[in-house]
């Protein structure tokens, strides 16, 4: 069946970077994209990013397009999502789920269990 | 970016009662690629309705999907104690980033 299996919470400093995996199991890996999607504590469904699995593809939200980048690697099929310059508004649960489209964005279907990311000094 | 703006905020509903939920997009949506999703607290979202009006695989035809343009509606026909939750709509237009609207709280009376 399919599985995304994401790393785990991690506690940062402002300033520094978070680099959250999300291991996937169950399908053909280059068929389908990658979403990430965040939600910080007590808000709603913020959409970060997306990269298609057929060549790797990017697209990211404008309000951090500057500060994200999203890889995968097709030998483990994981895919990753590094954010940099981290600020206490980046406080969020952090979510990988599987892109219908290996060519563009667009809905999600299966989803990982979420990654509690915490920027603290 | 193409905002969505769902209401109510809250919908307050007893089992076994309709909900309608709206969803209204600031432009036009191509080709109705509009989504919907159902979250419980310290869940992931569920994927439930996508193409405006698509189910998901295995979830139950109580939950209903339908619009185009700019207005959409998730329906769900008699509600289940399992059903409440927030609900999310997410537009997938190629044109503008991906955007979720706010979210309905969908509560018990």
């Amino acid at each position: 069946q399919v599985k995304l299996e994401q790393s785990g919470a991690e506690v940062k400093e402002p300033g520094a970077s978070v680099k959250v995996s999300c291991r996937t199991s169950g399908y053909v890996f280059s068929s389908y994209g990658i979403t990430w999607v965040r939600q910080a504590p007590g808000q709603g469904l913020e959409w970060m990013g997306w990269i298609g699995g057929y060549k790797g593809k990017t697209k990211y939200a404008p309000k951090v397009q500057d500060r994200v980048t999203v890889t995968t690697d097709t030998s483990t099929t994981t895919a990753y999502l590094e954010l940099r310059n981290l600020r206490s508004d980046d406080t969020a649960i952090y979510y990988c789920a599987r892109d219908m489209s290996g060519f563009t964005s667009s809905w999600a279907d299966h989803w990982g269990q979420g990654t509690l990311v915490t920027v603290s000094s | 970016e193409i905002v969505l703006t769902q209401s109510p905020g809250t919908l307050s509903l007893s089992p076994g009662e309709r909900a309608t939920l709206s969803c209204r997009a600031s432009q036009s949506v191509s080709a109705s690629y509009l989504a919907w999703y159902q979250q419980k607290p310290g869940q992931a979202p569920r994927l439930l309705i996508y193409g405006a009006s698509t189910r998901a695989t295995g979830i139950p035809d109580r939950f209903s999907g339908s619009g185009s343009g700019p207005d959409f509606t998730l329906t769900i026909s008699r509600l289940e104690p399992e059903d409440f939750a927030v609900y999310y709509c997410q537009q997938y237009d190629g044109s503008s980033p991906i955007t979720f609207g706010q979210g309905t709280r969908l509560e018990t009376k």
